[in-house]
């Protein structure tokens, strides 16, 4: 199975602040990578897909980038609505595993 | 609009089984890949299973194979996960998500259910 280490697993940030979440696959998995949003008690939301496209009706303060093994999720400016918990997920092959997921705080 | 609503979660103990359903509209249900992802209490996420649009073709973290089974009916747009030798680790909160593409098997995953949360403990 393709493992998925993210990092940071925690990070403390203020309004306005840019930040960046790492996902790292254990092996090139292409494009095939995306990341999620959840908010306590909510299901995720899914915000980028194929590494860098934005899903419909997402912020484009959020980004994505990357190709092969190393991949970055980047909030330009954060929002008080930002503050949640975030997941990658590789699509490249089966079984799909998350990343360990990075919550982000408001410091 | 999309809907996704899971229903069947309950308390079960262990070694017992349990059937989740997951009732979808808005949406082509035949012409779509189906998911279902649990997340452990203050835990992170995990995909349990996927089922193609035809059922004829499913997947399954190695954690469940020969205890769970996904299946859909797309003449009630529902999709299930029977649940057979639940053990404590199983316990979680369900989510049924629905694939992005038409063409494929794999996520993203565009809609979630609120999820149905699953206890197993004696």
């Amino acid at each position: 199975a393709i493992q998925m280490t993210q990092s940071p697993s925690s990070l403390s940030a203020s309004l306005g602040d840019r930040v960046t979440i790492t996902c790292r696959a254990s092996q090139d998995v292409g494009s095939d990578l995306g990341w999620y949003q959840q908010k306590p008690g909510k299901a995720p939301q899914l915000l980028i897909y194929d590494a860098s496209t934005l899903q419909s009706g997402v912020p484009s303060r959020f980004s994505g980038s990357g190709s092969g093994t190393d991949f970055t999720l980047t909030i330009s400016s954060l929002q008080p609505e930002d503050f949640a918990t975030y997941f990658c997920l590789q699509d490249y092959s089966y079984p799909s595993l998350f990343g360990q997921g990075t919550k982000l705080e408001i410091k | 609009e999309v809907q996704l609503l899971e229903s069947g979660g309950s308390l079960v103990q262990p070694g017992g089984s349990l059937r989740l359903s997951c009732a979808a509209s808005g949406f082509i249900f035949s012409s779509y890949a189906m998911s279902w992802v649990r997340q452990a209490p203050g835990k992170g996420l995990e995909w349990v299973s996927t089922i193609s649009v035809s059922g004829r073709n499913t997947y399954y973290t190695d954690s469940v194979k020969g205890r769970f089974t996904i299946s859909r009916d797309s003449s009630r747009n529902t999709l299930y996960l029977q649940m057979n030798s639940l053990r404590a680790e199983d316990t979680a909160v369900y989510y049924c998500a629905k694939v992005i593409s038409a063409s494929t098997t794999s996520p993203p995953f565009d809609y979630w259910g609120q999820g149905t949360l699953v206890t197993v403990s004696s």
